[in-house]
């Protein structure tokens, strides 16, 4: 089983839609939760970090459910700029990040 | 927020040769710097952990003799692919941490014919 597991995608949706993704984590023991954004070829860009009571940053909002190891991330209203493969990443402590194979996006007119 | 450059951004090479890949801390120091290996519609793999003034730490099936990694500095990684093959074609990604976050180079697309 991957330590991290992710719906590939892709997921096409309208502009103006609302799309969830989600991300379950096999290591109990880990800390630190995120969401990275990453477009074609490019670098991962970190997107928002993922808290226990829940947060929101503008149209992106997260959740993390610790007792079943499952991360989500909501976005709103989405954009075409918002295509790209979103990738859930979680540590164990320290800086060693573990990273999903990701989830692709597309929003179209 | 902080910046880390990689170069060259990318590199087509014989099969056989060594490649060499750069990564720098450009406003800010890291002791420790990480190097990932990406396939197509893969996802970022963690090879080694590059440390400042000591050897590296390479993850479980990664060849320590065929990816040498140097921290001669805490604003320099390197990575040199050695012999490379067709199958070591992947992008290779760096990363150094600063204040708890992650901040990535922009990539070394490697093509090795």
């Amino acid at each position: 089983r991957k330590e991290v597991e992710q719906d590939p995608g892709p997921f096409n949706v309208p502009e103006g839609a609302t799309v969830a993704f989600n991300c379950t984590y096999s290591n109990s023991a880990s800390q630190s939760f995120f969401w990275y954004r990453q477009d074609c070829r490019k670098e991962p860009k970190l997107l928002m970090s993922v808290y226990s009571s829940g947060n929101e940053d503008g149209r992106f909002t997260a959740q993390l459910n610790r007792a079943s190891q499952y991360i989500s991330l909501l976005i709103r209203d989405s954009k075409l700029s918002d295509s790209a493969t979103y990738l859930c990443v979680v540590t164990g402590g320290g800086n060693k990040l573990t990273f999903g194979t990701g989830t692709q996006l597309k929003v179209e007119l | 927020g902080a910046v880390v450059s990689q170069h060259p951004s990318w590199v087509i090479c014989k099969s056989g040769t060594s490649v060499k890949i750069e990564c720098r801390s450009l406003d800010f120091q890291a002791t420790t710097m990480f190097w990932y290996r990406q396939f197509p519609k893969q996802s970022l793999m963690l090879m080694a952990t590059s440390n400042e003034g000591s050897k590296a730490t390479y993850e479980q099936g990664v060849e320590k003799d065929k990816f040498l990694i140097n921290h001669a500095s805490l604003t320099l990684s390197t990575l040199t692919v050695t012999s490379a093959h067709p199958e070591d074609s992947s992008f290779y990604i760096c990363s150094a941490p600063s204040y708890n976050e992650q901040f990535f180079g922009p990539g070394t697309r490697l093509t090795v014919l």
